[in-house]
């Protein structure tokens, strides 16, 4: 299972909207609807921001917003605030009793 | 409140062994499946291993299969990681987690993270 392809890095000024893509197979984001999304912030353990491709766990602002389309999945950030600086992370179940992380984007609030 | 504490993580040379702890307590414990996952300073995060909550089922990644071994004592509300046969490319930032939604059967998403013990294989 590879890792998912997610941009290095992504920025946007506060108030604006920054969207990060995912890309993967058919063999993961394609044939699952288990796409995840995870924040980061230095020296923190990640947070989960989206689950089942659109969910958001209680306590999660609604500025965060996830979406599905093929084998792509993308986490879409609105009116960008300073503390949503952080790295982000997607994930999806893989079949075969496997999860796949994408290899993380830092967003940057300008 | 839903609380994971890892511990165990240290320096250790490499071929050479160590067993991760992650202590859980503020959930019904049984309920819920448990993964490890890694990440090297710097680097990004990658699924080690997952124990189902209901059943004997234990997953690996194809990383650590044949090396490293989970597990879980529902008593002492603890899940174990048993690694051997350590690498330099095992040293990472180890996090226990739990899985978001009870019952499940397989690796899905990680509602609650602890805040990881590092493991450094050198020599």
């Amino acid at each position: 299972q590879s890792a998912l392809t997610q941009p290095p890095s992504a920025s946007g000024s506060p108030g604006q909207s920054v969207t990060i893509s995912c890309t993967g197979t058919s063999n993961d984001i394609g044939n699952y609807n288990y796409v995840s999304w995870y924040q980061q912030h230095p020296g923190k353990a990640p947070k989960l921001m989206i689950y089942d491709v659109t969910k958001r766990p209680s306590g999660v602002p609604g500025r965060f917003s996830g979406s599905k389309s093929g084998n792509s999945a993308s986490l879409t950030v609105s009116g960008l605030q300073a503390e949503d600086e952080a790295d982000y992370y997607c994930s999806s179940y893989a079949g075969i009793n496997h999860l796949v992380f994408g290899g993380g984007t830092k967003v940057t609030v300008l | 409140e839903v609380q994971l504490l890892e511990s165990g993580g240290g320096l250790v040379q490499p071929g050479g062994s160590l067993r991760l702890s992650c202590a859980a307590s503020g959930f019904t414990f049984s309920n819920y499946a448990m993964s490890w996952v890694r990440q090297v300073p710097g680097k990004g995060l990658e699924w080690v291993s997952y124990t189902s909550g209901i059943s004997t089922a234990e997953y690996y990644a194809d990383s650590v299969q044949g090396r490293f071994t989970i597990s879980r004592d529902s008593a002492k509300k603890t899940v174990y990681l048993q690694m051997n046969s350590l690498r330099d490319e095992d040293t990472a930032m180890y996090y226990c987690a739990r899985e978001a939604v009870q019952f499940g059967e397989f690796p899905i998403s990680l509602d609650h993270w602890g805040h990881g013990t590092l493991v450094t294989v050198s020599s």
